[in-house]
């Protein structure tokens, strides 16, 4: 049972071009997770994604950066026009439903995607 | 808005010993799902245990356990019998339920495993 699969683990690019990070979730999950974490910091929430829905994009910056969860295949976080301040590990989580409370615990990362760019 | 709070950047242990990580929380809300994760100089993030708010029990997994004082928000990660492999940042995170399945991170904490 395969856990939550991102790739690339390492891209690079310059400044101005376009990054794309695929994450797979968990066999079963059908809630996905963009999370950022910035050198030396914690992870940060990006975007909360169902199936065809975005639920929560409150973390994402307004322009740039769009995520999307398609009907068939991956997740999609697809950053535009990059700049050095996008350097950072971009890490997909998935659960099988809501989660807290009396809900799930269940909620994994993939291995992060490590972006750079110069 | 919640908040986690971990005021240990760094913390030393020798082989074998146990260790406590501290975690204190703030949230007005009565349901909610609080995790620790593991991250090792490989920059994976580990799933190591969750207590969620209506968990009687302290969770346990195997070595890890999760002290759960409810009255005082605090959520703490013990690591009996410590192991060389032990040495990573550790991060406490609390999702609210029906807050949009976010997590919020706080600020980790550095353990180094001593022999």
């Amino acid at each position: 049972n395969a856990g939550v699969m991102q790739n690339p683990r390492h891209l690079v690019r310059r400044r101005g071009q376009e990054a794309r990070l695929r994450c797979s979730p968990m066999k079963g999950h059908s809630h996905v997770y963009w999370y950022r974490q910035l050198p030396e910091e914690g992870l940060k929430f990006m975007v909360y994604l169902q199936k065809e829905n975005i639920i929560d994009e409150s973390g994402m910056p307004k322009e740039r950066f769009s995520a999307e969860f398609p009907k068939e295949g991956p997740s999609i976080l697809r950053i535009q026009q990059v700049v050095r301040g996008d350097s950072a590990a971009y890490f997909c989580a998935s659960s099988p439903t809501f989660v807290g409370g009396k809900d799930t615990g269940e909620l994994f990362f993939g291995e992060g995607s490590r972006l750079t760019v110069l | 808005a919640q908040k986690i709070t971990q005021t240990q950047p760094g913390m030393f242990v020798q082989e074998k010993e146990a260790v406590t990580l501290d975690c204190t929380y703030d949230t007005s809300d009565p349901s909610y799902g609080l995790f620790w994760y593991k991250q090792p100089s490989s920059g994976e993030m580990i799933f190591l245990i969750y207590q969620g708010s209506y968990d009687q029990q302290n969770a346990t997994e195997g070595r890890y356990s999760l002290n759960f004082q409810k009255a005082r928000k605090s959520a703490n990660l013990v690591i009996s019998a410590s192991q060389l492999g032990d040495s990573a940042m550790y991060f406490c995170a609390m999702v609210l339920t029906g807050g949009g399945n976010k997590l919020t991170f706080g600020t980790g904490t550095q353990l180094k495993v001593e022999l």
